[in-house]
């Protein structure tokens, strides 16, 4: 199974905040990966796709780049609401496979 | 507006066997590959399962492989999980999620989730 890894785990940010987050896969996935925000008590909502295309819906704060086996998910201007544990996941071949999560705390 | 409704979970004892059920709304069911994404409490996501659109291509999570069975039924618009051989290590909520495509690709809307309890 491929295997993804983000950094960092966890970490501390304020509001206004340029906030990088990456997720290294442990073989060439093309571009087919996605990432997703989930809050606490909630399911999962999907952000970006196909690695750097944005969602219908979701604020243009958000980014994504890569592709092959290095990937960032970018918030580029940090806002209250965004607070929350962010996954990467790979579509590329069975088992699918999620990232171990990023949790993005308040400062 | 789209909706994923998740039932058939519980509590259930080790080894014994669960079916869930997912009934699906708001888009062309048949369209759409599905899958099961499962979260264990207090840590991250984990795919289960997946369905393509025409029950051609079928994947699970080499952790539930052997063990569990997914199945849809496009005239019901109804995604399955049958779970056999439980074991603690699957307690989780289980989350059912339409794919953006009809083979493989991210994960557009997800239900509330259902939950299983495996403990004796």
């Amino acid at each position: 199974a491929i295997r993804m890894t983000q950094s960092p785990s966890s970490f501390s940010a304020s509001t206004g905040d340029r906030v990088i987050i990456t997720c290294r896969a442990s073989q060439g996935i093309s571009s087919y990966l996605a990432w997703y925000q989930q809050k606490p008590g909630k399911a999962p909502k999907l952000l970006i796709h196909a690695a750097s295309t944005l969602q219908s819906g979701v604020p243009s704060r958000f980014s994504g780049s890569g592709s092959g086996t290095d990937f960032t998910l970018t918030i580029s201007c940090l806002q209250s609401e965004d607070f929350a544990t962010y996954y990467c996941q790979q579509y590329y071949s069975y088992p699918w496979t999620f990232g171990q999560g990023t949790k993005v705390e308040i400062k | 507006e789209v909706q994923l409704v998740e039932s058939g979970g519980g509590l259930v004892q080790p080894g014994r066997s669960l079916r869930l059920s997912c009934a699906a709304s708001g888009f062309t069911f048949n369209d759409y590959a599905m899958h099961w994404v499962r979260q264990a409490p207090e840590k991250g996501l984990e795919w289960v399962s997946g369905i393509s659109w025409n029950s051609g291509s079928i994947g699970y999570a080499d952790s539930v492989k052997g063990r569990f069975t997914i199945s849809r039924d496009n005239a019901k618009n109804s995604l399955y999980l049958q779970m056999d051989s439980l074991t603690a290590e699957d307690t989780a909520l289980y989350y059912c999620a339409k794919d953006t495509q009809g083979t493989s690709g991210a994960f557009d809307f997800w239900g509330q989730g259902t939950v299983v309890t495996v403990s004796s």
